[in-house]
Formats: structure tokens, sequence, C-alpha cells
């Protein structure tokens, strides 16, 4: 069946740091990608997403590109603020189904 | 602009008793999604909504659980005779009119309902 795994956190930097959360992916034919964020007492919110093969998400800095050769969808932004402290969950939309399968979520803790 | 909306918030309640949660959708948005979220883990699909209508359940969805959505807006879940694996963060999401899984639109999540089961 289709699955996501993302790398385990958490993941610490200091701001202005250079951030890339892995993400790979198994599923059958053309699944659309996710990234949804989880802020500190609140709920998941989409960051970005990506809909075909070599398509790139972007939100608030962050970019991720959808390649299907190696079946991965990594997030990454050039420079973390403290405000970016959340946790990141890379998901996946399959076949006629409209549910989300989920990584089980990377905690990403930027320090000042 | 209001987002989905859930409550309760929180809910701790012994094992054995039945518990019911209520998820408001957007206004307008025709599917609706249950999702169970465990410490640590993802969000787990549970089941789906395309207005009144039932279309996908999990496995994860034993009979102690029925989630239900009367007139194709709000919709319940609700789990009888509840176990301390029931003990999670229960979330609802909405998708508007004209999503498909072809197309992909985004499912907008609420805060979730918290249960505690003693």
């Amino acid at each position: 069946g289709n699955s996501v795994t993302q790398m385990e956190g958490p993941v610490t930097l200091s701001e202005e740091a250079f951030l890339t959360i892995n993400c790979t992916y198994t599923a059958t034919g053309y699944p659309s990608l996710f990234w949804y964020v989880q802020y500190p007492g609140e709920g998941l919110q989409l960051l970005l997403k990506a809909t075909k093969a070599d398509d790139k998400g972007s939100n608030k800095g962050f970019e991720a590109t959808y390649r299907k050769e190696t079946t991965s969808f990594h997030l990454e932004k050039g420079s973390v603020q403290v405000s970016d402290s959340a946790v990141y969950f890379c998901a996946l939309r399959g076949g006629s189904s409209y549910k989300l399968i989920f990584g089980s979520g990377t905690r990403l803790l930027v320090r000042p | 602009d209001t987002g989905v909306s859930q409550d309760p918030r929180h809910k701790i309640t012994k094992r054995g008793q039945n518990v019911t949660f209520r998820c408001d959708p957007i206004s307008e948005h025709n599917r609706l999604y249950w999702y169970r979220q465990t410490l640590g883990q993802g969000p787990e699909f549970l089941t789906y909504f395309q207005n009144e209508a039932q279309l996908e359940k999990s496995r994860l969805l034993s009979d102690r659980f029925s989630a239900e959505r009367p007139k194709g807006s709000f919709s319940t879940l609700e789990i009888q005779r509840t176990e301390q694996g029931d003990s999670a963060m229960y979330l609802c999401a909405s998708s508007p009119r004209g999503d498909s899984p072809f197309r992909s639109g985004t499912q907008y999540f609420g805060p979730g309902t918290r249960l505690t089961v003693l």
C-alpha cells in the first residue's frame, strides 16, 4: 500500500541555517504530495504541495520538488528562523482516494 | 472567515464510557474527513464524507466507532465503550467542491479534540 517515510527528529538548527527534511514515498501511479506544518498549540496547516513529477511547491521560503525517479519530496529552506520551529509532516494522496497518508512527522527546533 | 471548528477541544473520560465529538467544516465545503493522531505520529485516516454520504472508512474504524453527517454540514464521531487505546487527538478536515484526487485540493484541518481515556 501507499506509505510515506520521513526523517526522524528532532532537528535542531541555529537561526539562518539551511534546512533539509527528507521525505520518501511508496505509491502506485502518480500521487500528489504535500507538506503540512503544525505550530505549537495550533492545527495542521498546508505548507506546500506538488501534483506531478518535477513540480516544485513553495511557500514562506520553503521549497520541495516532486522527484519521481527517487520517489522523494524533500523540504528545504535556505535560512530558518526561530518562528519556523514546528512539526513538519510529509503526506501523499494517491489513486482514486481522497484520504491523506502522512509520515510520522519531524520536529524542527530553531535556536536564536 | 471561520475555519474548521471542533468541539470539545479536550475530553477526559473513564474506560467504558461513550463519547461524541462534533466537527463544523468550513461553510460550503462538501467533503469532510476524520483522522486520528497519537503522540509522536502523523494523522491516520479514519473516514470521509461527501455531503451526507460516508464514502470511505479505514479498517482502523472498529465497530465501536461511528460517524455521521446527517445534513451534509456538521459531523459527529462517536466512540462507544472507550478503551485506553482510544486516547488520541481526533482531527477533522474539510475540502471544497471541485476537489478531486486528480486535482488535489487542500484539506483544511481543525484544532482537534484531545481524548484521554482513564
